[in-house]
């Protein structure tokens, strides 16, 4: 079974331009949530969907940052303009009912 | 508000030697309580999970929980490590809201085993 897929792996930008990252949750699931980890902050829970709908996006660092779920199966997160701080691991995930988390294998992004 | 603690950032144990990495929780509301792995440049992988059946859960990689409600802990234990063993683990938990499930991961701990 295909599992939860992200794009890209990896990212280097430079600092002002817009970053696009992907998440194609587990077929079935019902829940995805967007992390970040960095080696200060650990891994911090940016926003999570539940049928579509964002739930809680207090964990969002800033109006730079937006994410959206137009379906059950996609969903992308935006930083515009990027800058060197948001340089991270982000990491999508799915859930069901089942309950346990699904992750991704992740995209790394650098902004230079 | 919901929260957990791991404590010790980093454990270093031997190869062979028992594994323990320390897990506590606070909830109003039942817990789920997961155990999650992550190596280099991966991503999380689920140990083991309790969801209010047994207390003791067994996971993969030969791992084991026991859920003490008393305690509010969650600790994650293995009986001998093995150098394959050296991760950074997250405990995690969940609690149905209204809206669907919300994660809430500890700060992770980092499990070094020497030869």
């Amino acid at each position: 079974d295909a599992g939860v897929i992200q794009s890209p792996r990896h990212e280097v930008t430079e600092m002002g331009q817009e970053v696009t990252l992907r998440c194609k949750p587990i077929s079935g699931h019902n829940s995805l949530f967007w992390y970040r980890q960095t080696m200060m902050r650990g891994l911090e829970l940016l926003i999570y969907f539940n049928n579509n709908v964002p739930i809680d996006d207090s964990g969002m660092p800033e109006d730079r940052f937006s994410a959206k779920m137009p379906n059950a199966s996609f969903s992308t997160l935006k930083i515009q303009p990027s800058e060197p701080r948001d340089s991270a691991v982000y990491f999508c995930a799915s859930s069901s009912t089942t309950g346990e988390l699904f992750f991704g294998e992740g995209s790394r992004l650098t902004v230079l | 508000a919901q929260s957990v603690t791991q404590l010790g950032s980093h454990v270093s144990v031997s190869e062979g030697a028992l594994v323990l990495l320390r897990c506590n929780y606070s909830s109003s509301v039942p817990p789920y309580l997961f155990w999650y792995v992550q190596y280099p440049n991966q991503g999380l992988q689920l140990l083991l999970k309790y969801t209010s059946a047994a207390t003791l859960v067994k996971g993969i990689n030969g791992f084991e929980a026991e859920f003490k409600k008393s305690e509010t802990s969650f600790h994650l234990t293995k009986p001998s490590a093995h150098m394959s063993d050296a991760a950074e683990y997250f405990c995690a938990f969940s609690a149905r809201d209204n809206y669907g499930q919300n994660f809430v991961f500890g700060p992770g701990t980092r499990l070094s085993v020497l030869p």
